[in-house]
């Protein structure tokens, strides 16, 4: 089954609000990174945590991580309508080379 | 710096015929990875690659793909016999030889096949 499972599968908001989405997974990760791909492109890395970190900024980002529970999450604030992408977490294995797996994405949607 | 280009941007193919897609990495980076994204789902790693290496192959479907990055030019992902199911797009990213934190990603091949 899927290593990285976002949550929900599509988000729609009005601009100036905030999104929230999740991501779970299965097995023990050294990182657990936040792609956005715009609608035909390819992925931007947005934000890293390590396995250690249990949350991390980026201007309008916000990343937390639960090893316990095996989840994420990426807060996005005051959203634009440029925010408009699909985001995908992709985690890394502490085993072996820095192979990345993806979850399936949550399609999000901002209004103006 | 010009990132990672990949090669042609859309392919069409027609049942049968062969696919070659390339890939330059990052100035400076010596590690590649292909991933393939069906329509409507997340990336599927395929293959990890160095100079003249295959490190990792795991992803690869085990018939008609293949993968070579060469000591010279760049990484290529060759389908041949394509099927309809190979329509996706597929992409490359690259890293520097110290980690993935450098893991940067093209902006994709997409193949049709017809």
């Amino acid at each position: 089954s899927q290593q990285g499972e976002e949550d929900p599968q599509a988000l729609s908001i009005q601009e100036g609000e905030n999104a929230t989405m999740n991501c779970s997974y299965k097995t023990s990760i050294n990182n657990l990174q936040w792609y956005r791909q715009n609608s035909g492109r390819g992925l931007v890395h947005l934000i890293l945590i390590r396995s250690n970190e249990r949350e991390k900024h980026s201007g309008r980002l916000r990343v937390t991580l639960d090893t316990s529970k095996k989840s994420s999450s990426l807060l996005i604030t005051a959203s634009r309508a440029a925010d408009t992408a699909s985001y995908f977490c992709a985690t890394t294995r502490n085993t072996g080379f820095q192979k990345l797996v993806f979850g399936t994405g949550t399609r999000l949607l901002v209004s103006p | 710096n010009a990132g990672v280009m990949q090669n042609p941007r859309h392919l069409v193919r027609r049942r049968g015929q062969e696919a070659r897609l390339r890939c330059s990495p990052m100035k400076g980076h010596s590690h590649v990875y292909w991933y393939r994204q069906l329509p409507e789902e997340g990336l599927k790693f395929m293959v990890y690659l160095q100079k003249e290496n295959i490190i990792d192959e795991s992803g690869m479907p085990k018939e008609r793909f293949s993968a070579e990055f060469p000591k010279e030019g760049p990484s290529i992902l060759r389908i041949q016999q394509v099927v309809r199911g190979d329509s996706a797009a597929y992409f490359c990213a690259s890293s520097p030889p110290l980690g993935v934190y450098g893991y940067t990603f093209g902006s994709g091949t997409r193949l049709t096949v017809v």
